[in-house]
């Protein structure tokens, strides 16, 4: 396998369901991210993790938990969800370290629905 | 701080015409500047980018833009248009923040590719 894999495609979940959002890169980058793309809205980043450890989180409900067990994997745990929260979740990974010129390689979402 | 703004959410151009995609950045440092594209259900993949040196930038599928510091702008062109170019575009802005990277996109634009 090559670049990001984001597991499942699709989800649907009730708002009291718990859920789980996989993302695998095969890069070797040590820099990871989580965004929402929401319709009619800019790309919203929400958790980064850098060498494993979250370097910073912007302002995101506790409904949404990230996990990183190493810098090939990055989970984000869903529990309690509200209908406003469907949307396509990116993940993504790059080389970090402080070296800002090196793009980020998108996974291809996880388009979750809240019912 | 930095931010992205993209004109017009909606392009519309036909088959074998000019693309021009606008993009203008605010970047308190240098900046490192990127254009992705969207294909429906799919997540972003990088068209170019520019860090240093030519600030005419080549990249995928025939797409070039080019920094313009004065103007403080990053426009996407392609000269003839093709129908598989119909996707989401958009515009982001790297800056180094010690370690902290992070990529802040436009808000999009949906080209269409007219028959």
């Amino acid at each position: 396998e090559t670049g990001v894999t984001q597991t499942p495609r699709h989800l649907v979940m009730g708002m009291t369901n718990k859920k789980s959002l996989k993302c695998e890169q095969h890069l070797g980058h040590n820099a990871m991210y989580w965004y929402k793309q929401s319709a009619k809205k800019p790309l919203e980043l929400m958790f980064v993790y850098s060498l494993e450890e979250r370097v910073e989180n912007n302002s995101v409900p506790s409904r949404f938990s990230p996990e990183c067990p190493n810098s090939s994997h990055l989970f984000l745990h869903l529990h309690t969800l509200q209908p406003e929260d469907s949307a396509l979740y990116l993940c993504a990974s790059s080389q970090g370290g402080g070296r800002s010129n090196t793009e980020a390689f998108f996974g291809q979402g996880t388009r979750l629905t809240v019912v | 701080a930095q931010s992205v703004t993209q004109l017009g959410s909606h392009v519309s151009v036909s088959e074998g015409a000019l693309v021009l995609l606008r993009c203008n950045y605010s970047s308190s440092v240098p900046p490192y500047l990127f254009w992705y594209v969207q294909y429906p259900n799919q997540g972003l993949q990088l068209l170019l980018k520019y860090t240093t040196g030519a600030t005419l930038v080549k990249g995928i599928n025939g797409f070039e833009a080019e920094f313009k510091k004065s103007e403080t702008s990053f426009h996407l062109t392609k000269p003839s248009a093709h129908m598989s170019d119909a996707a989401e575009y958009f515009c982001a802005v790297s800056a180094f923040n010690f370690g902290n990277e992070k990529l802040t996109f436009g808000t999009g634009t949906r080209l269409t590719i007219i028959p």
